[in-house]
């Protein structure tokens, strides 16, 4: 199974729809990251967690808000979604201390219409 | 803040051969981690190599390595041999810290294709 994985993988939704993107991992890291990708930008920080009760706003939060219900889930929310928030959204995990990666979720395809 | 350059939107290079992806970036931290991540056409992200800004060697993992020029602030990617199977879009970033336990800031990505 999986280490970091997302639900759903992929997601239609109208305009002005609330709408929950999640992500679990089991590698018992308690950082966590969401991230987002359009097409020619690279990846982009939304929020981040440094443990269940340490959450940070990042480059892109507005539009977005975040829940750590536990140390292993990360929910990103999107209260009203728009068109221009249609991208490519990762889960990231990583240990506290030094480590030399950070594992990403197979990322969820959020298409708003 | 911290900013992550790739100067090549597209490469091609022919089976077999050796490329270099280009990544530059400017901090201010003495501190620092660079990461190279592969993302092929099936859109996860997997990690290459990493070279935290204090190692004296630059880092290899089988076919990759990465040039690190300090003084250049500049973190290439090397692969050697290339493979159709390295065909992907590649992300250079870095991360505040030594070491990946914080935001990275991501480039914009450089799409390889391997030519047959």
């Amino acid at each position: 199974d999986a280490d970091v994985t997302q639900t759903p993988r992929n997601r239609i939704t109208k305009t002005g729809k609330r709408i929950m993107l999640e992500c679990s991992q089991t590698k018992g890291h308690d950082r966590m990251y969401w991230y987002r990708q359009d097409p020619g930008l690279g990846l982009r920080l939304i929020y981040y967690s440094f443990d269940v009760k340490d959450i940070n706003k990042g480059e892109i939060s507005d539009g977005y808000s975040v829940s750590r219900q536990a140390q292993a889930k990360f929910s990103l929310s999107l209260e009203s979604a728009i068109p221009n928030q249609t991208a490519l959204y990762f889960c990231a995990t990583s240990e506290s201390d030094r480590s030399k990666e950070q594992y990403f979720g197979p990322g969820t395809r959020l298409t708003v219409t | 803040a911290q900013k992550i350059t790739q100067t090549q939107p597209g490469m091609f290079v022919q089976e077999k051969e050796a490329v270099t992806l280009d990544c530059t970036y400017d901090t201010s931290d003495p501190s620092y981690g660079l990461f190279w991540y592969k993302q092929p056409s099936s859109g996860e992200m997997i990690f290459l190599i990493y070279q935290g800004s204090y190692d004296q060697q630059n880092a290899t993992e089988g076919r990759y390595s990465l040039n690190f020029q300090k003084a250049r602030k500049s973190a290439n990617l090397v692969i050697s041999a290339s493979q159709l199977g390295d065909s992907a879009m590649y992300f250079c970033a870095m991360s505040p810290t030594w070491g990946g336990n914080t935001p990275l800031v991501f480039g914009k990505g450089t799409r390889l294709s391997v030519i047959a």
